[in-house]
Protein backbone atom coordinates (compact mmCIF):
# COMPACT_ATOMS: atom_id res chain seq x y z
CA UNK A 1 0.00 0.00 0.00
CA UNK A 2 3.43 2.62 0.38
CA UNK A 3 4.16 1.95 -3.76
CA UNK A 4 3.70 5.01 -6.03
CA UNK A 5 3.65 3.13 -9.79
CA UNK A 6 5.35 4.89 -12.33
CA UNK A 7 5.33 4.65 -15.95
CA UNK A 8 7.04 4.62 -18.55
CA UNK A 9 10.14 3.68 -17.47
CA UNK A 10 11.95 5.26 -20.75
CA UNK A 11 10.53 8.03 -22.79
CA UNK A 12 12.13 9.78 -26.22
CA UNK A 13 10.34 12.83 -27.23
CA UNK A 14 11.02 15.39 -30.11
CA UNK A 15 11.75 18.89 -29.12
CA UNK A 16 8.54 20.98 -28.88
CA UNK A 17 6.76 17.90 -28.08
CA UNK A 18 4.33 16.91 -25.00
CA UNK A 19 6.40 14.37 -22.96
CA UNK A 20 3.71 12.45 -20.27
CA UNK A 21 4.61 11.33 -17.24
CA UNK A 22 2.30 8.95 -14.83
CA UNK A 23 2.26 7.41 -11.80
CA UNK A 24 -0.42 5.56 -9.44
CA UNK A 25 -0.94 4.95 -6.04
CA UNK A 26 -3.29 2.93 -3.24
CA UNK A 27 -2.89 4.49 -0.12
CA UNK A 28 -5.38 7.54 0.39
CA UNK A 29 -3.31 8.82 3.31
CA UNK A 30 -1.30 10.41 0.90
CA UNK A 31 -1.71 14.26 0.62
CA UNK A 32 1.00 15.69 -1.11
CA UNK A 33 2.64 14.70 -4.74
CA UNK A 34 5.62 16.30 -5.96
CA UNK A 35 7.57 15.53 -9.01
CA UNK A 36 11.41 16.00 -9.42
CA UNK A 37 13.76 16.10 -11.58
CA UNK A 38 17.45 14.43 -11.70
CA UNK A 39 20.19 15.11 -13.84
CA UNK A 40 23.04 12.15 -13.96
CA UNK A 41 25.70 12.60 -10.80
CA UNK A 42 23.20 15.17 -8.96
CA UNK A 43 20.58 15.31 -6.53
CA UNK A 44 16.39 15.22 -7.48
CA UNK A 45 15.17 18.71 -7.48
CA UNK A 46 11.80 19.56 -6.80
CA UNK A 47 10.05 20.51 -9.84
CA UNK A 48 6.49 21.12 -8.88
CA UNK A 49 3.42 19.25 -6.09
CA UNK A 50 0.37 18.89 -5.57
CA UNK A 51 -1.95 18.64 -2.89
CA UNK A 52 -5.09 16.16 -3.49
CA UNK A 53 -7.90 18.89 -3.61
CA UNK A 54 -6.75 20.36 -6.33
CA UNK A 55 -6.82 18.77 -9.98
CA UNK A 56 -4.75 20.82 -11.81
CA UNK A 57 -1.60 22.75 -11.36
CA UNK A 58 0.81 24.48 -14.08
CA UNK A 59 4.21 26.43 -13.78
CA UNK A 60 5.56 27.65 -17.14
CA UNK A 61 5.99 24.38 -19.41
CA UNK A 62 5.42 21.59 -16.26
CA UNK A 63 1.69 20.67 -15.47
CA UNK A 64 0.48 18.41 -12.94
CA UNK A 65 -3.10 16.52 -13.36
CA UNK A 66 -4.22 14.51 -10.44
CA UNK A 67 -7.21 12.64 -10.51
CA UNK A 68 -7.83 11.67 -6.99
CA UNK A 69 -10.81 9.01 -7.61
CA UNK A 70 -8.51 7.25 -9.88
CA UNK A 71 -5.35 7.83 -7.52
CA UNK A 72 -3.39 8.67 -10.55
CA UNK A 73 -1.29 12.12 -11.67
CA UNK A 74 0.60 12.82 -14.16
CA UNK A 75 3.48 15.37 -15.15
CA UNK A 76 2.75 16.61 -18.13
CA UNK A 77 6.01 18.46 -20.22
CA UNK A 78 4.70 20.94 -22.71
CA UNK A 79 7.27 22.15 -25.51
CA UNK A 80 10.04 19.74 -24.24
CA UNK A 81 13.44 20.51 -24.98
CA UNK A 82 16.85 18.66 -24.83
CA UNK A 83 17.87 20.26 -21.79
CA UNK A 84 14.85 18.92 -20.28
CA UNK A 85 16.72 15.49 -21.13
CA UNK A 86 16.62 13.73 -17.35
CA UNK A 87 14.73 11.22 -14.57
CA UNK A 88 12.03 12.24 -13.72
CA UNK A 89 10.47 11.03 -10.27
CA UNK A 90 7.22 11.23 -8.98
CA UNK A 91 6.65 10.41 -5.09
CA UNK A 92 3.82 10.81 -2.77
CA UNK A 93 4.14 11.77 1.25
CA UNK A 94 2.00 11.86 4.34
CA UNK A 95 2.22 12.90 7.76
CA UNK A 96 2.96 10.18 10.25
CA UNK A 97 2.58 9.87 13.76
CA UNK A 98 5.73 11.49 15.52
CA UNK A 99 5.10 14.72 12.97
CA UNK A 100 7.23 13.01 10.18
CA UNK A 101 6.80 13.17 6.82
CA UNK A 102 8.14 10.63 4.25
CA UNK A 103 8.56 10.82 0.53
CA UNK A 104 7.58 7.68 -0.63
CA UNK A 105 9.73 7.59 -4.87
CA UNK A 106 8.10 5.77 -8.16
CA UNK A 107 11.15 4.21 -10.19
CA UNK A 108 11.94 6.83 -12.15
CA UNK A 109 11.82 8.02 -16.23
CA UNK A 110 14.58 8.61 -18.27
CA UNK A 111 13.34 11.12 -20.51
CA UNK A 112 15.33 11.81 -23.63
CA UNK A 113 14.42 14.88 -26.06
CA UNK A 114 16.10 14.29 -29.17
CA UNK A 115 16.54 18.16 -31.34
CA UNK B 1 19.77 32.21 0.70
CA UNK B 2 21.99 28.77 0.37
CA UNK B 3 21.21 25.81 -0.74
CA UNK B 4 21.76 21.79 0.61
CA UNK B 5 25.45 20.73 1.01
CA UNK B 6 26.49 17.52 1.09
CA UNK B 7 30.39 16.41 2.11
CA UNK B 8 32.33 14.41 0.75
CA UNK B 9 31.27 14.36 -2.98
CA UNK B 10 32.63 10.72 -3.24
CA UNK B 11 33.78 8.42 -0.87
CA UNK B 12 35.19 4.84 -0.84
CA UNK B 13 35.20 2.53 2.25
CA UNK B 14 35.77 -1.33 2.84
CA UNK B 15 33.40 -3.86 3.83
CA UNK B 16 33.03 -3.54 7.81
CA UNK B 17 34.66 -0.18 7.84
CA UNK B 18 33.01 2.52 9.75
CA UNK B 19 31.52 5.79 7.55
CA UNK B 20 30.18 9.39 8.27
CA UNK B 21 28.26 11.87 5.64
CA UNK B 22 27.67 15.32 6.32
CA UNK B 23 24.90 17.97 5.33
CA UNK B 24 24.14 21.22 5.66
CA UNK B 25 20.29 22.14 5.36
CA UNK B 26 19.10 25.52 3.32
CA UNK B 27 19.15 28.63 5.36
CA UNK B 28 15.74 29.00 7.37
CA UNK B 29 14.95 25.04 7.41
CA UNK B 30 14.57 23.18 10.60
CA UNK B 31 14.55 19.17 9.39
CA UNK B 32 16.88 17.59 7.51
CA UNK B 33 15.57 13.50 5.85
CA UNK B 34 18.29 11.40 4.71
CA UNK B 35 17.75 9.43 1.46
CA UNK B 36 19.14 6.04 0.03
CA UNK B 37 19.52 5.80 -3.85
CA UNK B 38 20.53 2.84 -5.43
CA UNK B 39 21.86 3.01 -9.34
CA UNK B 40 18.97 3.25 -11.64
CA UNK B 41 16.66 3.15 -8.28
CA UNK B 42 14.28 5.87 -6.63
CA UNK B 43 15.13 7.31 -3.38
CA UNK B 44 14.65 5.09 -0.44
CA UNK B 45 13.48 7.13 2.90
CA UNK B 46 16.30 6.47 5.84
CA UNK B 47 15.35 8.53 8.96
CA UNK B 48 14.03 12.42 9.21
CA UNK B 49 15.16 14.54 12.14
CA UNK B 50 13.84 18.06 13.65
CA UNK B 51 14.85 19.70 17.04
CA UNK B 52 17.85 17.39 17.12
CA UNK B 53 15.36 14.15 17.54
CA UNK B 54 14.79 11.34 15.06
CA UNK B 55 11.13 11.53 14.36
CA UNK B 56 10.74 8.99 11.84
CA UNK B 57 12.58 5.82 10.15
CA UNK B 58 12.45 3.96 7.45
CA UNK B 59 13.16 0.06 7.10
CA UNK B 60 16.45 0.67 7.83
CA UNK B 61 18.54 -0.95 10.40
CA UNK B 62 19.90 0.49 13.40
CA UNK B 63 23.76 0.35 12.04
CA UNK B 64 21.87 3.33 9.92
CA UNK B 65 21.90 6.54 12.93
CA UNK B 66 22.23 9.66 12.23
CA UNK B 67 22.47 13.65 14.42
CA UNK B 68 21.28 16.77 13.72
CA UNK B 69 22.91 19.64 15.49
CA UNK B 70 21.57 23.09 17.02
CA UNK B 71 22.27 24.86 13.53
CA UNK B 72 20.60 22.54 11.73
CA UNK B 73 23.33 20.46 9.96
CA UNK B 74 22.87 16.98 10.61
CA UNK B 75 25.29 13.66 10.28
CA UNK B 76 24.80 10.19 8.24
CA UNK B 77 26.47 7.23 10.48
CA UNK B 78 26.89 3.79 8.82
CA UNK B 79 28.52 1.10 11.25
CA UNK B 80 29.92 -2.37 10.08
CA UNK B 81 29.33 -1.49 5.87
CA UNK B 82 28.17 -4.24 4.06
CA UNK B 83 28.44 -4.31 -0.02
CA UNK B 84 24.49 -3.38 -0.56
CA UNK B 85 25.38 -0.06 1.16
CA UNK B 86 27.01 1.19 -1.99
CA UNK B 87 24.54 4.07 -3.01
CA UNK B 88 24.31 7.94 -3.26
CA UNK B 89 23.12 9.22 -0.36
CA UNK B 90 20.69 12.18 -0.30
CA UNK B 91 19.65 14.39 2.18
CA UNK B 92 16.89 16.97 2.61
CA UNK B 93 15.88 19.91 4.07
CA UNK B 94 12.43 21.67 4.84
CA UNK B 95 10.83 23.54 7.24
CA UNK B 96 8.17 22.60 9.41
CA UNK B 97 6.10 25.01 10.95
CA UNK B 98 4.00 22.90 12.84
CA UNK B 99 1.96 21.03 9.67
CA UNK B 100 4.66 18.87 8.18
CA UNK B 101 8.06 19.34 6.52
CA UNK B 102 6.71 18.33 3.22
CA UNK B 103 8.87 20.46 0.61
CA UNK B 104 12.00 18.71 0.86
CA UNK B 105 14.93 19.87 -1.18
CA UNK B 106 17.71 17.62 -2.12
CA UNK B 107 21.53 17.89 -1.78
CA UNK B 108 24.00 16.92 -4.47
CA UNK B 109 24.71 13.43 -2.76
CA UNK B 110 27.58 11.82 -1.16
CA UNK B 111 28.76 8.65 -3.64
CA UNK B 112 29.44 5.64 -1.02
CA UNK B 113 31.16 2.85 -2.67
CA UNK B 114 31.77 -0.06 -0.73
CA UNK B 115 34.43 -2.65 -1.71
Amino acid sequence: QQQVKQSPQSLIVQKGGISIINCAYENTAFDYFPWYQQFPGKGPALLIAIRPDVSEKKEGRFTISFNKSAKQFSLHIMDSQPGDSATYFCAASQLFSGGYNKLIFGAGTRLAVHP
Amino acid sequence: ETGVTQSPTHLIKTRGQQVTLRCSSQSGHNTVSWYQQALGQGPQFIFQYYREEENGRGNFPPRFSGLQFPNYSSELNVNALELDDSALYLCASSLDGGQGAYEQYFGPGTRLTVT
